[in-house]
């Protein structure tokens, strides 16, 4: 079945860490650009950052750059965002997303910064 | 960045209506326009891709036009099940940002 599924969300208080994974299967990942897109609560869809074909090349919005980073391990299937420097304002829930029609969405993890 | 301006912010019709969504950018960006719909609590799906791209198993009541800056979805006779928030997206450069959303409801 062609799907990805995201993990590694959870509770986290501001100025932690967590990284989330999202693990593709039935369809030949390497060769597909990948993104993660976030969602606060109850407010519209935020993309976050994108990663090429090997992972040598990534974009990432603003408000993210310097504290988070995306990583892929294609032997693995697997996408990666590595979230540092946790603030109240990065809880949502995290989706990846399969570039370039963005056609192929998994169900999301939820990332809740708080104290 | 580009900004993705979508209109009305929410929207009431009925079963069979035909009902249009308008998503303005503010640079030009060719046809590197998606549209979803998301139901609550579930991922967002993909609706049409290039401004007017039908995506596979999507319904042909949902139709996109527009280029440019200008961009419309519109839905013909609508169903019980297209109820849901209505987004645009802009792929033409990253950051690859989305409108604010229209929120369709029964009137």
């Amino acid at each position: 079945e062609v799907q990805l599924v995201e993990s590694g969300g959870g509770l986290v208080q501001p100025g932690g860490s967590l990284r989330l994974s999202c693990a593709a299967s039935g369809f030949t990942y390497s060769s597909y650009w990948m993104t993660w897109v976030r969602q606060a609560p109850g407010k519209g869809l935020e993309w976050v950052a994108n990663i090429n074909l090997d992972g040598s090349e990534n974009y990432y919005v603003d408000s993210v750059k310097g504290r988070f980073t995306i990583s892929r391990d294609n032997a693995k299937k697997s996408l990666y965002l590595q979230m540092n420097s946790l603030r109240a304002e990065d809880t949502a829930v995290y989706y990846c997303a399969r570039e370039p029609r963005f056609d192929l969405w998994g169900r999301g993890t939820l990332v809740t910064v708080s104290s | 960045d580009i900004q993705m301006t979508q209109s009305p912010s929410s929207l009431s019709a009925s079963a069979g209506d035909r009902v249009t969504i308008t998503c303005r950018a503010s640079q030009n960006i060719s046809s590197y326009l998606n549209w979803y719909q998301q139901k609550p609590g579930k991922a967002p799906k993909l609706l049409i891709y290039a401004a007017s791209s039908l995506q596979s198993g999507v319904p042909s009541r949902f139709s996109g036009s527009g280029s440019g800056t200008d961009f419309t979805l519109t839905i013909n006779s609508l169903q019980p099940e297209d109820f849901a928030t209505y987004y645009c997206q802009q792929s033409y450069s990253t950051p690859y940002t989305f409108g604010q959303g229209t929120k369709l409801e029964i009137k």
